[in-house]
């Protein structure tokens, strides 16, 4: 089955730094990858996602890159502030194959003033 | 707003009692409903995939006797966690697809089970 390593694992930058998450997959058939952002005690929200067929997509301070032949994607977050702490997790989907979701290990981003 | 609506957000219980999860699509219909289970700083765990009118599918290692789950209608799955342990503490969060196959799946937030 699919495996996603998420990696770092904590990641503490000052307000205004860029924070960057980074994520390898196992399947070459995995053709969609979201992020999702998890805040304490609540469910994950979906904050970009990308498919196999799209290198790059951004979203203000938001992007996502993908590197299909090193099955390879990253998240990155621009200027951040402290309302962007919390816990971040990719995952990879095989669309249409049960669409069932396989989680990295997450990544707790602290943003410091 | 939520798509996803769970219910309770939280909840205790003592061991050998039952407790229901609902899980709700808002504003759309899902035929596909998902579970996952989550420990305290670690990943979610999918437990089962639960199909409208059908049986549940489960993920190897999740007992299909203790873990009932129901989708009875497009809008509701429900999970019930039967003779409650405390090891069964965790928290219990449920996924709908939005749209057609290929759409994002869309969480709800979670339910926190404490068995005493």
């Amino acid at each position: 089955g699919e495996n996603v390593e998420q990696h770092p694992s904590t990641l503490s930058v000052q307000e205004g730094d860029s924070a960057v998450i980074k994520c390898t997959y196992s399947d070459s058939a995995s053709n969609y990858f979201p992020w999702y952002k998890q805040e304490l005690g609540k469910g994950p929200q979906l904050i970009i996602d990308i498919r196999s067929n799209v290198g790059e997509k951004k979203d203000q301070r938001i992007a996502v890159t993908l590197n299909k032949t090193a099955k390879h994607f990253s998240l990155h977050i621009t200027e951040t502030q402290p309302e962007d702490s919390a816990v971040y997790f990719c995952a990879a989907i095989i669309t249409g194959g049960g669409n069932k979701l396989t989680f990295g290990t997450g990544t707790q981003l602290k943003v410091e003033l | 707003g939520a798509v996803v609506s769970q219910h309770p957000s939280w909840v205790i219980c003592k061991s050998g009692t039952s407790v229901k999860i609902e899980c709700r699509s808002l504003d759309f219909q899902a035929t596909t409903m998902f579970w996952y289970r989550q420990f305290p700083k670690q990943s979610l765990m999918l437990m089962a995939t639960s199909n409208e009118g059908s049986k549940a599918t489960y993920e190897q290692g999740v007992e299909k006797d203790k873990f009932l789950i129901n989708h009875a209608s497009l809008t509701l799955s429900t999970l019930t966690v039967t003779s409650a342990h405390p090891e069964d503490s965790s928290f219990y969060i449920c996924s709908a697809i939005l749209g057609p196959v290929n759409s994002p799946l869309h969480f709800g937030n979670g339910t926190r089970l404490t068995v005493t």
